[in-house]
């Protein structure tokens, strides 16, 4: 069956450090790909989408491009803040009813 | 817009003792629905899911069950509650149609005493 496999961490980075959290998914034919976060203690949010390849999401200083070539959908900022730290969740749906999760990377920034 | 609520926010039950967590959905109709759990702040476990009214589909056996008595309502039960049934349960909601996202409530912490 179709599986999202991503770093699972814990990460801790410094204030205007570069994050990469590399995701990678294994899915028949041509699924859409989503990065979700989730603060302490809330409910998780969809950061970003992409819905075919070499497309690229992106929003609060977040980027990720849906690489058909490399399965793969890694997540980047160029300089992470307090207010980054959160799990990040990499998903796919591949059109069923359900959403693939991975299992979620906890970061941590310090100041 | 759509909104999805969960109630209660926390809770805190008894051993034995029964459950029920309720979702709802406003500014959607025929909305897809699930209750996952999540142990430890970490991964998410689907525990049901519905594509319409009175339809559930269960993920996992447990003592856990669901309803959905209305289009945009959607209800997590128990008869009787276990320690292992601690933990945060969230609620999302996605509109039917291919490769669409979900959208999350923003859950519910029960622990379990």
């Amino acid at each position: 069956g179709d599986s999202v496999t991503q770093m699972e961490g814990p990460v801790t980075l410094s204030e205007e450090a570069f994050l990469t959290i590399n995701c990678t998914y294994t899915a028949t034919g041509y699924p859409s790909l989503f990065w979700y976060v989730q603060y302490p203690g809330e409910g998780l949010q969809l950061l970003l989408k992409a819905t075919k390849a070499d497309d690229k999401g992106s929003n609060k200083g977040f980027e990720a491009t849906y690489r058909k070539e490399t399965t793969s959908f890694h997540l980047e900022k160029g300089s992470v803040q307090v207010s980054d730290s959160a799990v990040y969740f990499c998903a796919l749906s591949d059109g069923s009813e359900k959403l693939v999760f991975g299992k979620g990377m906890k970061l941590t920034v310090n100041p | 817009s759509q909104t999805i609520h969960q109630w209660p926010a926390t809770l805190v039950q008894p051993v034995g003792s029964p459950l029920s967590l309720e979702c709802t959905v406003e500014g959607t109709s025929n909305p897809n629905l699930y209750w996952y759990r999540q142990a430890a702040g970490r991964g998410l476990q689907l525990l049901f899911y519905s594509v319409g009214i009175g339809q559930i589909s269960s993920e996992v056996p447990q003592n856990l069950s669901a309803s959905r008595p209305q289009d945009r309502q959607f209800i997590l039960s128990s008869k009787k509650l276990l320690l292992s049934d601690s933990g945060f349960y969230l609620c999302a909601w996605r509109s039917t149609g291919d490769y669409n996202e979900q959208f999350f409530g923003p859950g519910t912490r029960l622990t379990v005493l």
